[in-house]
Protein backbone atom coordinates (compact mmCIF):
# COMPACT_ATOMS: atom_id res chain seq x y z
CA UNK A 1 0.00 0.00 0.00
CA UNK A 2 1.06 3.65 0.02
CA UNK A 3 2.88 5.19 2.67
CA UNK A 4 5.46 7.48 3.35
CA UNK A 5 8.69 7.31 5.66
CA UNK A 6 9.97 10.50 7.00
CA UNK A 7 13.42 11.43 8.15
CA UNK A 8 13.03 11.24 12.75
CA UNK A 9 13.63 14.66 14.40
CA UNK A 10 14.14 16.09 16.48
CA UNK A 11 15.77 18.50 14.22
CA UNK A 12 18.16 21.44 16.28
CA UNK A 13 19.49 23.83 13.69
CA UNK A 14 21.70 27.41 14.43
CA UNK A 15 19.81 30.13 12.23
CA UNK A 16 21.01 30.72 9.09
CA UNK A 17 21.74 26.33 8.66
CA UNK A 18 21.02 24.42 5.58
CA UNK A 19 17.74 22.58 5.93
CA UNK A 20 17.21 18.77 5.04
CA UNK A 21 14.00 17.11 6.19
CA UNK A 22 14.50 13.67 4.27
CA UNK A 23 11.09 11.82 2.71
CA UNK A 24 10.58 8.46 0.76
CA UNK A 25 7.76 7.05 -0.40
CA UNK A 26 5.87 4.36 -1.80
CA UNK A 27 3.03 4.27 -4.12
CA UNK A 28 1.39 1.81 -6.47
CA UNK A 29 -0.36 4.80 -8.48
CA UNK A 30 0.77 8.27 -9.55
CA UNK A 31 0.87 9.97 -6.29
CA UNK A 32 1.12 13.68 -5.92
CA UNK A 33 3.53 14.93 -2.85
CA UNK A 34 3.45 17.36 -0.27
CA UNK A 35 5.12 19.10 2.60
CA UNK A 36 2.35 19.99 5.56
CA UNK A 37 4.06 22.26 8.36
CA UNK A 38 2.55 23.14 11.76
CA UNK A 39 3.50 26.14 13.81
CA UNK A 40 3.00 25.66 17.29
CA UNK A 41 -0.90 26.18 18.40
CA UNK A 42 -2.25 26.03 14.85
CA UNK A 43 -3.61 23.97 12.43
CA UNK A 44 -1.15 22.14 9.75
CA UNK A 45 -0.96 23.96 6.99
CA UNK A 46 0.14 23.71 3.24
CA UNK A 47 3.55 24.28 2.40
CA UNK A 48 4.58 22.98 -0.69
CA UNK A 49 3.02 20.66 -3.26
CA UNK A 50 4.08 18.66 -6.45
CA UNK A 51 1.96 16.97 -8.46
CA UNK A 52 4.60 14.98 -11.51
CA UNK A 53 7.84 13.42 -11.58
CA UNK A 54 10.46 16.17 -11.89
CA UNK A 55 8.48 18.79 -10.16
CA UNK A 56 9.71 20.93 -7.75
CA UNK A 57 7.20 22.67 -5.64
CA UNK A 58 8.35 25.98 -3.50
CA UNK A 59 7.30 28.35 -0.78
CA UNK A 60 8.65 31.10 1.63
CA UNK A 61 12.21 29.55 0.80
CA UNK A 62 11.48 25.66 0.68
CA UNK A 63 11.73 23.44 -1.48
CA UNK A 64 11.11 20.13 -1.98
CA UNK A 65 11.54 18.05 -6.00
CA UNK A 66 10.10 14.95 -6.98
CA UNK A 67 11.89 12.49 -7.91
CA UNK A 68 10.53 9.17 -9.14
CA UNK A 69 13.61 7.43 -9.50
CA UNK A 70 14.57 7.33 -5.92
CA UNK A 71 10.96 8.11 -4.79
CA UNK A 72 11.75 11.05 -2.79
CA UNK A 73 10.52 14.62 -1.72
CA UNK A 74 13.28 15.73 0.48
CA UNK A 75 12.44 19.42 1.97
CA UNK A 76 15.29 22.03 1.66
CA UNK A 77 16.00 25.04 2.39
CA UNK A 78 19.28 27.20 2.39
CA UNK A 79 18.74 29.51 5.39
CA UNK A 80 16.10 28.58 8.33
CA UNK A 81 15.46 31.46 10.90
CA UNK A 82 13.97 31.19 14.21
CA UNK A 83 10.57 31.87 12.55
CA UNK A 84 10.31 28.19 10.85
CA UNK A 85 10.43 26.09 14.29
CA UNK A 86 7.75 24.26 13.75
CA UNK A 87 6.77 20.02 13.06
CA UNK A 88 6.90 19.51 8.84
CA UNK A 89 4.82 16.66 7.49
CA UNK A 90 5.70 14.72 4.30
CA UNK A 91 2.23 13.27 2.71
CA UNK A 92 0.89 11.62 -0.41
CA UNK A 93 -2.21 11.62 -2.13
CA UNK A 94 -2.73 8.89 -4.83
CA UNK A 95 -5.03 9.44 -7.49
CA UNK A 96 -6.23 6.30 -7.47
CA UNK A 97 -7.75 6.64 -3.99
CA UNK A 98 -8.48 10.89 -4.41
CA UNK A 99 -7.14 13.07 -2.68
CA UNK A 100 -8.75 13.12 0.72
CA UNK A 101 -6.61 10.39 1.62
CA UNK A 102 -3.71 11.70 2.47
CA UNK A 103 -0.96 9.62 3.50
CA UNK A 104 1.31 11.06 6.00
CA UNK A 105 5.12 10.50 7.35
CA UNK A 106 5.24 10.93 11.49
CA UNK A 107 6.76 14.61 11.28
CA UNK A 108 10.11 16.22 11.84
CA UNK A 109 9.72 18.38 14.48
CA UNK A 110 12.76 21.61 14.16
CA UNK A 111 13.66 24.07 16.25
CA UNK A 112 15.70 26.93 14.99
CA UNK A 113 18.18 28.56 17.39
CA UNK A 114 19.50 32.27 17.42
CA UNK B 1 -6.87 31.61 3.94
CA UNK B 2 -9.81 29.72 5.95
CA UNK B 3 -9.51 28.29 9.55
CA UNK B 4 -10.44 25.34 11.21
CA UNK B 5 -10.69 25.58 14.62
CA UNK B 6 -10.61 22.16 16.93
CA UNK B 7 -11.22 21.86 20.81
CA UNK B 8 -10.38 21.04 22.85
CA UNK B 9 -6.59 21.00 22.27
CA UNK B 10 -5.75 18.73 25.07
CA UNK B 11 -7.55 16.69 27.74
CA UNK B 12 -6.94 13.87 30.22
CA UNK B 13 -9.44 11.95 31.26
CA UNK B 14 -10.37 8.41 33.36
CA UNK B 15 -10.56 5.56 31.66
CA UNK B 16 -14.01 5.15 30.68
CA UNK B 17 -15.54 7.92 30.29
CA UNK B 18 -16.07 9.34 26.80
CA UNK B 19 -14.45 12.42 25.65
CA UNK B 20 -15.92 14.54 22.80
CA UNK B 21 -13.81 16.60 20.11
CA UNK B 22 -15.26 19.46 18.16
CA UNK B 23 -14.17 20.55 15.15
CA UNK B 24 -15.44 23.66 13.05
CA UNK B 25 -14.69 25.83 10.11
CA UNK B 26 -15.07 29.25 10.61
CA UNK B 27 -15.20 30.88 7.82
CA UNK B 28 -16.64 28.22 5.12
CA UNK B 29 -19.22 25.45 4.86
CA UNK B 30 -17.33 22.01 5.04
CA UNK B 31 -19.51 19.56 3.08
CA UNK B 32 -16.86 16.58 4.71
CA UNK B 33 -14.81 16.77 7.14
CA UNK B 34 -12.05 14.52 8.21
CA UNK B 35 -10.23 12.95 11.56
CA UNK B 36 -7.10 11.58 12.02
CA UNK B 37 -5.13 10.09 15.02
CA UNK B 38 -1.19 10.32 15.55
CA UNK B 39 0.04 7.26 17.65
CA UNK B 40 3.51 8.40 18.90
CA UNK B 41 6.27 8.09 16.76
CA UNK B 42 4.25 6.79 14.35
CA UNK B 43 2.41 8.32 10.81
CA UNK B 44 -0.47 10.57 10.65
CA UNK B 45 -3.43 8.20 9.55
CA UNK B 46 -7.00 8.78 8.65
CA UNK B 47 -9.65 7.42 10.67
CA UNK B 48 -12.98 8.64 9.11
CA UNK B 49 -14.46 10.81 6.57
CA UNK B 50 -17.38 12.84 8.00
CA UNK B 51 -20.50 13.74 5.68
CA UNK B 52 -22.81 16.27 6.62
CA UNK B 53 -26.13 14.80 7.21
CA UNK B 54 -25.06 11.50 6.92
CA UNK B 55 -22.85 8.88 8.44
CA UNK B 56 -19.01 8.41 8.32
CA UNK B 57 -17.09 6.10 6.28
CA UNK B 58 -14.83 4.59 8.37
CA UNK B 59 -11.36 3.38 7.58
CA UNK B 60 -10.51 -0.24 8.18
CA UNK B 61 -9.61 -1.04 11.40
CA UNK B 62 -11.40 1.52 13.55
CA UNK B 63 -14.12 0.56 15.62
CA UNK B 64 -17.01 3.04 14.74
CA UNK B 65 -19.10 2.05 17.65
CA UNK B 66 -15.80 3.48 19.55
CA UNK B 67 -15.70 6.81 17.64
CA UNK B 68 -18.77 8.17 16.89
CA UNK B 69 -18.51 11.05 14.38
CA UNK B 70 -21.71 13.48 14.11
CA UNK B 71 -21.48 16.12 11.11
CA UNK B 72 -24.85 17.75 11.92
CA UNK B 73 -23.73 20.98 10.03
CA UNK B 74 -22.07 22.43 7.03
CA UNK B 75 -19.47 23.99 10.00
CA UNK B 76 -19.21 21.48 12.81
CA UNK B 77 -18.07 17.99 13.30
CA UNK B 78 -17.54 15.82 16.61
CA UNK B 79 -15.83 13.32 17.40
CA UNK B 80 -16.69 11.29 20.59
CA UNK B 81 -14.46 8.66 21.97
CA UNK B 82 -16.66 6.33 24.26
CA UNK B 83 -15.23 4.38 27.01
CA UNK B 84 -11.68 5.48 26.38
CA UNK B 85 -9.35 3.37 27.66
CA UNK B 86 -5.26 4.19 28.32
CA UNK B 87 -4.61 3.07 24.64
CA UNK B 88 -6.81 5.61 22.44
CA UNK B 89 -4.60 7.93 24.23
CA UNK B 90 -3.65 9.62 21.04
CA UNK B 91 -2.97 13.13 19.08
CA UNK B 92 -6.67 13.73 17.38
CA UNK B 93 -6.22 16.05 14.52
CA UNK B 94 -9.74 17.06 12.21
CA UNK B 95 -9.56 19.02 8.47
CA UNK B 96 -12.28 19.98 6.37
CA UNK B 97 -12.01 20.32 2.60
CA UNK B 98 -12.74 24.00 0.59
CA UNK B 99 -13.13 23.21 -2.88
CA UNK B 100 -10.03 20.93 -3.38
CA UNK B 101 -7.92 22.57 -0.46
CA UNK B 102 -7.30 21.11 3.07
CA UNK B 103 -7.55 23.00 6.08
CA UNK B 104 -6.83 21.55 9.40
CA UNK B 105 -7.23 21.83 13.31
CA UNK B 106 -4.61 22.47 15.55
CA UNK B 107 -5.64 18.86 16.87
CA UNK B 108 -6.30 17.37 20.15
CA UNK B 109 -3.60 15.49 22.82
CA UNK B 110 -6.09 13.22 24.60
CA UNK B 111 -4.48 11.28 27.48
CA UNK B 112 -6.39 8.28 29.42
CA UNK B 113 -5.39 7.66 32.79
Amino acid sequence: GDSVTQMEGPVTLSEEAFLTINCTYTATGYPSLFWYVQYPGEGLQLLLKATKADDKGSNKGFEATYRKETTSFHLEKGSVQVSDSAVYFCALSDRRTGANNLFFGTGTRLTVIP
Amino acid sequence: GAVVSQHPSRVICKSGTSVKIECRSLDFQATTMFWYRQFPKQSLMLMATSNEGSKATYEQGVEKDKFLINHASLTLSTLTVTSAHPEDSSFYICSAREDEKLFFGSGTQLSVL
